[in-house]
Order: C-alpha cells, then structure tokens, then sequence
C-alpha cells in the first residue's frame, strides 16, 4: 500500500495575489541562504540567495526577507501566477565550513486561477 | 548552463537487489550530494563528498554506500535494497565553500522498491 508521510505546510492563493513563504532557520551560524522551488516531478531549481550582511534581496517577481534576530527568512511572490505552483524549499548554508545546504520541510503553495 | 544528470527517473527494484544510481555534473564542480526526500519530510542527507575519493556521512547513511572515482560523478548504492528505501532521490553539485554559487539538482530518481 501507499505509505503516508506528515502533510506540507500549504499556502493556497489566488492567481493575482502576493503570496509569502516563511522559513525558520535553526544555525546561528548560517551565513547563506537559499530559496528553492520545486515543480512536481521535478529536481528543486534555485530561486534567489542572501547572504547574512543583506536583510533584503529582490529579484524579478520575488523578495527574500531574512531577520537574523530570530532566524527566519522570508519569500515573498508577488502577482501570484498558475505557473508558481509548487513546493518552496528555504536552505540555510554556513561558508566558514563544509558546504552543506541544510533544508527546511518546504511549503506547497497552490495558485487557483 | 549546469547540467546535473541522473540516469534514471523512475527505477524498481526487488528487496535485496544491490541497486546504483548515477549522478553526473559538467561544471567542475568539487561537491557533490546525495539527498532524499520523502512526504513532508523535506531533503535529508544521505552522503556528501568534496573531492574525489573523499566522502562524508550525511544525516541518513544507514543502508547506503557512495563512490567517487571521477570528479564528474557521484553514485550512491544502495547494498541491499529495502521497501523503506522506497523515495525519491536527488543528486546535487555545488562549489566549494565561499563560493556564490547555489547547489544545482539533478531531475531525481524516483525509487521503489517492492
């Protein structure tokens, strides 16, 4: 039979909407950070990174958010379209040591037309 | 543009089969990872290598094995494959610590094991 595994963490939004996925790091240390997306039946694409000298970074559409104070960093999409579908992955990485991106659970962010 | 290749997608095998699954990069990168992810439960690690011949436990190694005989490639077996080794399994390439750059994927190798 199918095994069943924890659900994801779940963001519904409508097409047009902003959307926002949070993540909560857990290494003080990490000083790179990364936001993946990953499409069903696909391998996690990189999205946009911030180093932890930065608080904010945008790229085309999205805007990373990180707050070291309490480890958590933020993606922000705005103008949420169809084609955004899909499970959004936070990496923290430390660069003094061994590179080794550590992954949150991800959050499935589903855009209704 | 980095390429990562696995050279499989969909693979199943029997319980106890000795099962390989390759992973091929072409930027020179010197990391190499091997992750997999299961429902809900995000990318775990099984085993990293930062150079050829060199190769790190990950979170997860129990039940695997890694070789590294070219910078290239990065293969992970599975000695004698188990029902609970059923998952998808994702290879990644990255450069070496300081760098800019981002870990790149492979599309996955989906396994089952049956």
């Amino acid at each position: 039979g199918e095994s069943v595994g924890l659900h994801l963490p779940t963001l519904s939004v409508q097409e047009g909407d902003n959307s926002i996925i949070n993540c909560a790091y857990s290494n003080s240390a990490s000083d790179y950070f990364i936001w993946y997306k990953q499409e069903s039946g696909k391998g996690p694409q990189f999205i946009i990174d911030i180093r932890s000298n930065m608080d904010k970074r945008q790229g085309q559409r999205v805007t990373v958010l990180l707050n070291k104070t309490v480890k958590h960093l933020s993606l922000q999409i705005a103008a949420t379209q169809p084609g955004d579908s899909a499970v959004y992955f936070c990496a923290e990485l430390t660069s003094g040591g061994s590179y080794i991106p550590t992954f949150g659970r991800g959050t499935s962010l589903i855009v209704h037309p | 543009d980095v390429k990562v290749t696995q050279s499989s997608r969909y693979l199943v095998k029997r319980t106890g089969e000795k099962v390989f699954l390759e992973c091929v990069q072409d930027m020179d990168h010197e990391n190499m990872f091997w992750y997999r992810q299961d429902p809900g439960l995000g990318l775990r690690l099984i085993y990293f290598s930062y150079d050829v011949k060199m190769k790190e436990k990950g979170d997860i190694p129990e039940g695997y094995s890694v070789s590294r005989e070219k910078k290239e490639r990065f293969s992970l077996i599975l000695e004698s494959a188990s029902t609970n080794q059923t998952s998808m399994y994702l290879c990644a390439s990255a450069t070496p610590p300081g760098g800019e750059a981002e870990a790149f994927f492979g599309q996955g190798t989906r396994l089952t094991v049956v």
